[in-house]
This record gives C-alpha cells, sequence and structure tokens, in this order.
C-alpha cells in the first residue's frame, strides 16, 4: 500500500459546481497537510496547508482533514473553468520532506 | 524573487548521451529537490540537499543519476548515459526551514530520450 493514495481521475464537472478531492494516508505519524495545484506544463504550487485537524478555508476552497480517519479532502465552491488542472495532496511527518499523492486530473466545462 | 529557476525548459536527446538538468533555487532557501514525474508513477523524490549536502539520495534510480549543489545557487541533475525510460518532467523545488514543508516548484525540465 502505497503512503499516499489519490484518485487521478480525471475530474470532470460543470462550471459552477463544487467539487470535492480527496487522499487517504496510511501513517498516523503525519501531521501536516498541503494541497498543491499543478497548471499544465508548469510546476505544483501550493494552495492550501494545514496543520490540524479540522477545516480550514480560503476563498472557494476548504481543506478538511481526518487524522482519525487518515482522510484529507479539498473542496472547490463555485468552480470555474479556471480551475481545470491537476491538484495533489502532499501530507508530511515534519521532517521537510513530503510525499505526494500522484495526483487527481480536474476539467471544469463551462 | 524569481522562484526557482530551471533550465533548459524542454531537452530531447538520443540514447546514450549525458543529459544535464540545472536549478537555481530561491535565495535564503537551504533545502533543494529534486523530483522526477510520470504519468505511471506520479512526482518521485530523487534526492534532497540541505545547506548543500546530499541529504538523501535513495530516490536516485540507478548510478546513472547524479547530483551535485556547488553552491547554494546553483544545483545539477546529470543522467549519464540517458535511456528512452528517463523520458519524464524533472521538477527542482526550494525550502527555507522556517518555511517548512511548504515547496517551492521550478517549471520542469521536459526531457525526452529517443
Amino acid at each position: 500500500q502505497k503512503e499516499v493514495e489519490q484518485d487521478p481521475g480525471p475530474l470532470s464537472v460543470p462550471e459552477g459546481a463544487i467539487v470535492s478531492l480527496n487522499c487517504t494516508y496510511s501513517n498516523s505519524a503525519f501531521q501536516y497537510f498541503m494541497w498543491y495545484r499543478q497548471y499544465s506544463r508548469k510546476g505544483p504550487e501550493l494552495l492550501m496547508y494545514t496543520y490540524s485537524s479540522g477545516n480550514k478555508e480560503d476563498g472557494r476552497f476548504t481543506a478538511q482533514v481526518d487524522k482519525s480517519s487518515k482522510y484529507i479532502s479539498l473542496f472547490i465552491r463555485d468552480s470555474q473553468p479556471s480551475d481545470s488542472a491537476t491538484y495533489l495532496c502532499a501530507i508530511s511527518g515534519g521532517s521537510y520532506i513530503p510525499t505526494f499523492g500522484r495526483g487527481t486530473s480536474l476539467i471544469v466545462h463551462p | 524573487d524569481a522562484g526557482v529557476i530551471q533550465s533548459p525548459r524542454h531537452e530531447v536527446t538520443e540514447m546514450g548521451q549525458e543529459v544535464t538538468l540545472r536549478c537555481k533555487p530561491i535565495s535564503g532557501h537551504d533545502y533543494l529537490f529534486w523530483y522526477r514525474q510520470t504519468m505511471m508513477r506520479g512526482l518521485e523524490l530523487l534526492i534532497y540537499f540541505n545547506n548543500n549536502v546530499p541529504i538523501d539520495d535513495s530516490g536516485m534510480p540507478e548510478d546513472r543519476f547524479s547530483a551535485k549543489m556547488p553552491n547554494a545557487s546553483f544545483s545539477t541533475l546529470k543522467i549519464q548515459p540517458s535511456e528512452p525510460r528517463d523520458s519524464a518532467v524533472y521538477f527542482c523545488a526550494s525550502t527555507g526551514t522556517n518555511g517548512g514543508e511548504k515547496l517551492f516548484f521550478g517549471s520542469g525540465t521536459q526531457l525526452s530520450v529517443l
């Protein structure tokens, strides 16, 4: 079992939909949780960063962490075509070395 | 700051040739990472440096791969000899001790080995 599991998709939704992206992880020592967004032919860029369980909101984006279930989610409200990208979860135990999921490809069509 | 700068953006070479990828991290960052990304395997950590010293190279696939960081503002990843299975996008990323796990990535080098 990989340390971080993420469905590669693609996930195709209409503009304005609520998007839910998810990852599961196996190591209970992980304590830092991140979401990166990667546009085509670009490097990943940090989108959300959280340390604890619970929710963290930033505009249309909400990151949710459930440590008891080892499950993290990223919700995108009112999705836009410009949100079309690959979203990678990344999880770390504090060693500065995050473990990345494979990424989920999201397509938001007008 | 210009961010992490990688060169070249694209590299097409023939099997057996030497390939050198270059990276300039963000000034002040003391961690530098080399990743490889493919559709099949996703983002794989190859090697990382702290204060110019290689800390963990367990991700380097084999002896054909080598990486150096001669100073705080420059790193290279070399493949010699290159093989078609090395074709991938190679990313460099950096972060600072105070930045924790918030990595900043370059735009990557698309490597094609024919």
